[in-house]
């Protein structure tokens, strides 16, 4: 089964600083792969996905990943981050129709 | 608005009682999804209904049990409950099954403490 491992648990930066989160799934072939990120006290919000196509994939808030197949990797990048941005981000990758998360890395942003 | 709801939002249980937790996916989606999430970790799948139909359980005890209604409602049940079963249920709502365009939107979730 698949399996997602992100390596950043926490990750403490300043505003306008650049930020990379790393993901990375287990096996290869047709994967599916999204990052979620959760503010506080809210939902899960999807940022972005990839299905096929473009590896570069555009999300919301300025969020982009790049998928590297050779790599199995996913990694989720913004190149400003802003204080609002504090929060949890999930990476996820579909394994027979169920999302399968990673444990999540938890991002402060100092003004 | 996240479109899902979820009913309760906060509720605590002494152990060995049982709990029902319910979702309403957004309207015209058929599928219906459960996971846990415990503080600290990422959301672990418990059931998919689609259809009314189970159509996959994640590794978690048969306390734990589910259906889905003629409207595409769900309920999540568990049974003789465990210190452990503490977590944010969280449901996740998604169009007819298409690979092409999974769409899970999630609801706030019901956080769940056993005391």
């Amino acid at each position: 089964a698949q399996s997602v491992s992100q390596h950043n648990h926490h990750v403490i930066l300043s505003e306008a600083a650049s930020l990379e989160l790393g993901c990375n799934y287990s096996y290869g072939g047709t994967v599916n792969l999204f990052w979620y990120v959760q503010y506080p006290g809210q939902h899960l919000q999807l940022l972005l996905k990839y299905f096929s196509g473009d590896p570069l994939v555009k999300g919301i808030k300025g969020f982009e990943a790049e998928f590297i197949k050779s790599k199995f990797s996913f990694n989720l990048r913004k190149p400003s981050v802003q204080w609002s941005d504090t929060a949890e981000y999930f990476c996820a990758v579909i394994d027979t129709d169920k999302l399968i998360f990673g444990t999540g890395t938890r991002l402060q942003v100092f003004p | 608005d996240a479109g899902v709801t979820q009913s309760p939002t906060h509720l605590i249980k002494t152990r060995g009682q049982q709990v029902t937790l319910r979702c309403s996916p957004i309207s015209g989606h058929k599928s219906v999804s459960w996971y846990q999430q415990v503080l600290g970790q990422g959301p672990q799948f418990i059931f998919q209904y689609y259809e009314k139909e189970e159509r996959g359980r994640g590794n978690f005890p048969d306390r734990f049990s589910a259906r889905q209604f003629p409207n595409y409602s769900s309920e999540l049940n568990v049974n003789a409950l465990l210190l452990g079963d503490s977590a944010l249920y969280l449901c996740a709502s998604s169009p007819p099954l298409d690979r092409a365009n999974y769409g899970y939107t999630f609801g706030s979730g019901t956080r769940l403490t056993v005391v």
